[in-house]
């Protein structure tokens, strides 16, 4: 079974309008880590935020949220006021385990385009 | 600061050769990871540095994958007679494992491997 899962290949967004990117996970450990990264053209990944399995409230960064649904093993990522710059893929990542040094497991990833 | 760097960027090789590919992470960070980027496998952990511990190898593909990490610090992957299916992106992430969840894996821009 997938443990990352990302059901959106591609979407489109119109600039400064808000998208939601969708992730759903799949994990036994009651201990784990959520992480979106960006990943550009040029090709390297940018960390953008991170979830706790244990944290109380939803993580924000700037622009970037997370719905963070514990129930429902979901944690989307929502982007507002969407900018050109935006347009990359997504990676929705999740660490297992209390033990920081555990690999990251990636999702299939969501190619973001904002349209101007 | 410096983030992680690696090379070389690009490495065209002919099948059955061996290559080198080297990582540099950011200073201080004591853990270090590889991972491999192709189109039809997405995202996939191959080894993991933590310090002086023996390294977690439960990613990689083969016995002709190996990487080693000198001083605790730069980190060589070392691909033994290439096969075509090992064209890909490799990329390699540090972080600083303070114990917690919170430690975010930091991607350098990656090594586009091409094997003809």
């Amino acid at each position: 079974a997938q443990k990352i899962t990302q059901t959106q290949p591609g979407m489109f967004v119109q600039e400064k309008e808000a998208v939601t990117l969708d992730c759903t996970y799949d994990t036994s450990d009651p201990s784990y880590g959520l992480f979106w990264y960006k990943q550009p053209s040029s090709g390297e990944m940018i960390f953008l935020i991170y979830q706790g399995s244990y944290d109380q409230q939803n993580a924000t960064e700037g622009r970037y949220s997370l719905n963070f649904q514990k129930a429902r093993k979901s944690a989307n990522l929502v982007i507002s006021a969407s900018q050109l710059g935006d347009s990359a893929m997504y990676f929705c990542a999740m660490r297992e385990g209390y033990n920081a040094g555990n690999m990251l497991t990636f999702g299939g990833g969501t190619r973001l385009m904002v349209k101007p | 600061g410096a983030g992680v760097s690696q090379s070389p960027s690009n490495k065209v090789t002919e099948k059955g050769k061996d290559v080198e590919l080297r990582c540099d992470p950011i200073s201080g960070h004591t853990a270090l990871y590889w991972y491999r980027q192709s189109l039809g496998q997405g995202l996939e952990f191959l080894i993991y540095f933590q310090g002086n511990s023996a390294p977690d190898k439960s990613g990689l593909p083969s016995d002709r994958f190996s990487a080693e990490r000198t001083g605790g610090s730069v980190s060589t992957l070392t691909i033994q007679r290439t096969q075509q299916e090992d064209s890909a992106v490799y990329l390699c992430a540090s972080s600083m494992t303070s114990g917690t969840q919170t430690d975010t894996q930091y991607f350098g821009p990656g090594t586009r491997l091409t094997v003809l």
